[in-house]
């Protein structure tokens, strides 16, 4: 069955300090790869997509993911923090033209 | 571009009424949609696939006669939940699929609608 795993339900880091949020995902061919943001009680923002090529990917808002297939993984990462990048992130695949399958997010807290 | 909204953004009804929720993409033409369901803290669940002038396509686990799902037109689709209980209270948000090139496809979210069953 597809799916896609964050390991992390929730990781605290300091305002300025790096950033890494992991995903792998499960699924018969590579799928086309998402990282979503999602702040309380709204929709969700694209930040950044995976379809081909190029294996790291820039985003919005500073964020960048790295594709790497030999571990069926797309991990976000961001150099530098700021407090308004607390939220819930969710990684997504999907296969073609279907709709996405979710990973149960990872919540983030900044500390001051 | 690309700009998807629900209507309602909040709707609260009581138990064993029905409840209708429009997506509708702004800017372009979608012949699918998606229905996605949010738990509180919890990931987004697709619940069905709905396809301008064709049936929903439900995933397994939902009830399809519950969740009652229109595609009149290649801008809006309706999601009418019927007879609701408290345990349908969540958050549901729609998507819109674009066409953006031979065999590519982009999703755009709507805003959500916060439904509470009381």
């Amino acid at each position: 069955a597809q799916s896609v795993t964050q390991p992390d339900i929730h990781i605290t880091v300091s305002e300025g300090a790096s950033l890494e949020l992991r995903c792998n995902y499960s699924y018969g061919a590579t799928p086309y790869l998402f990282w979503y943001v999602q702040s309380p009680g709204q929709g969700l923002q694209l930040l950044l997509k995976y379809f081909s090529g190029d294996t790291l990917v820039q985003g919005i808002k500073g964020f960048e993911a790295e594709f790497k297939r030999s571990q069926s993984s797309f991990n976000l990462r961001k150099p530098s923090v700021h407090w308004s990048d607390a939220a819930e992130y969710f990684c997504a695949a999907r296969g073609g033209a279907d709709g996405l399958t979710f990973g149960k997010g990872t919540h983030l807290i900044i500390q001051p | 571009g690309a700009v998807v909204s629900q209507h309602p953004s909040r709707v609260i009804c009581k138990s064993g009424t029905s409840v209708k929720i429009e997506c509708r993409s702004l800017d372009f033409q979608a012949t699918t949609m998606f229905w996605y369901r949010q738990f509180p803290k919890k990931s987004l669940m697709l619940m069905a696939t709905s396809n301008e002038g064709s049936k929903a396509t439900y995933e397994q686990g939902v009830e399809k006669d519950k969740f009652l799902i229109n595609h009149a037109s290649l801008t809006l689709s309706t999601l009418t939940v019927t007879s609701a209980h408290p345990e349908d209270s969540s958050f549901y948000i729609c998507s819109a699929r674009r066409v953006t090139g031979t065999d590519n496809y982009e999703q755009y979210f709507g805003p959500g609608t916060r439904l509470t069953v009381t």
